[in-house]
């Protein structure tokens, strides 16, 4: 069945350093791919979706490329801000009517 | 701003108790979905709902959890009775979701505590 594997976390880092958090998929067929984020005391929030191979989603400063030749879907920021502070969660989405494949999320926590 | 809204934001009750949790779907929206989310289990699946029928609720203790659409403006999550390991922030979830590119749009969740 369809299933996300993320990195475990969690994961500390300096202001301004880079970031990459790693995400792999299984699914038969081809689904689209989604970066969810949640901040303390809140819902997920969708952060950059890509729906097709090579397809690179980004949103504020996030970028992540759909991989199909390696079924990944990695996270990355070049320059990560103590506002980043969240969980995140990589998904994936057949044709399943909708049902959306969690990861296990990554806490990200930024020092400034 | 349309948001998902759910209510209450947090309840603690005793164990034996009912609990009710509500979620108002975006407007519009066709799909509605409940997830449970604890340290232990990560976020989990419990049922979804397309057009108001249930579609998928094998996530759901089938015992003790219920949950129903009775119009398109209000789902709702049940545990009767209530116990201590169901203790978890609940979210609702909604979307619609006419092809695999479409977004879920979270509640803020209730967050629940069962003495």
């Amino acid at each position: 069945g369809d299933s996300v594997t993320q990195m475990e976390g969690p994961v500390t880092l300096s202001e301004e350093a880079f970031l990459t958090i790693n995400c792999t998929y299984t699914a038969t067929g081809y689904p689209s791919l989604f970066w969810y984020v949640q901040y303390p005391g809140e819902g997920l929030q969708l952060l950059l979706k890509a729906t097709k191979a090579d397809d690179k989603g980004s949103n504020k400063g996030f970028e992540a490329t759909y991989r199909k030749e390696t079924t990944s879907f990695h996270l990355e920021k070049g320059s990560v801000q103590v506002s980043d502070s969240a969980v995140y969660f990589c998904a994936s989405r057949g044709s399943t009517l909708g049902r959306l494949y969690f990861g296990r999320g990554t806490q990200l926590t930024v020092w400034p | 701003d349309a948001r998902v809204t759910q209510t209450p934001r947090h309840k603690v009750t005793e164990m034996g108790q009912e609990v009710t949790m509500r979620c108002q779907p975006i407007l519009g929206h066709n799909t509605v979905f409940w997830y449970r989310q604890t340290m232990m289990q990560g976020l989990e699946l419990l049922a979804y709902f397309r057009n108001r029928a249930p579609l998928d609720d094998s996530g759901m203790p089938k015992d003790r959890f219920s949950a129903e659409m009775p119009d398109a403006t209000l789902a709702t999550l049940k545990i009767q009775p209530s116990e201590p390991r169901d203790s978890a922030v609940y979210f609702c979830a909604s979307g619609l979701l006419g092809d695999r590119t479409d977004t879920q749009y979270f509640g803020p969740g209730t967050r629940l505590t069962v003495l």
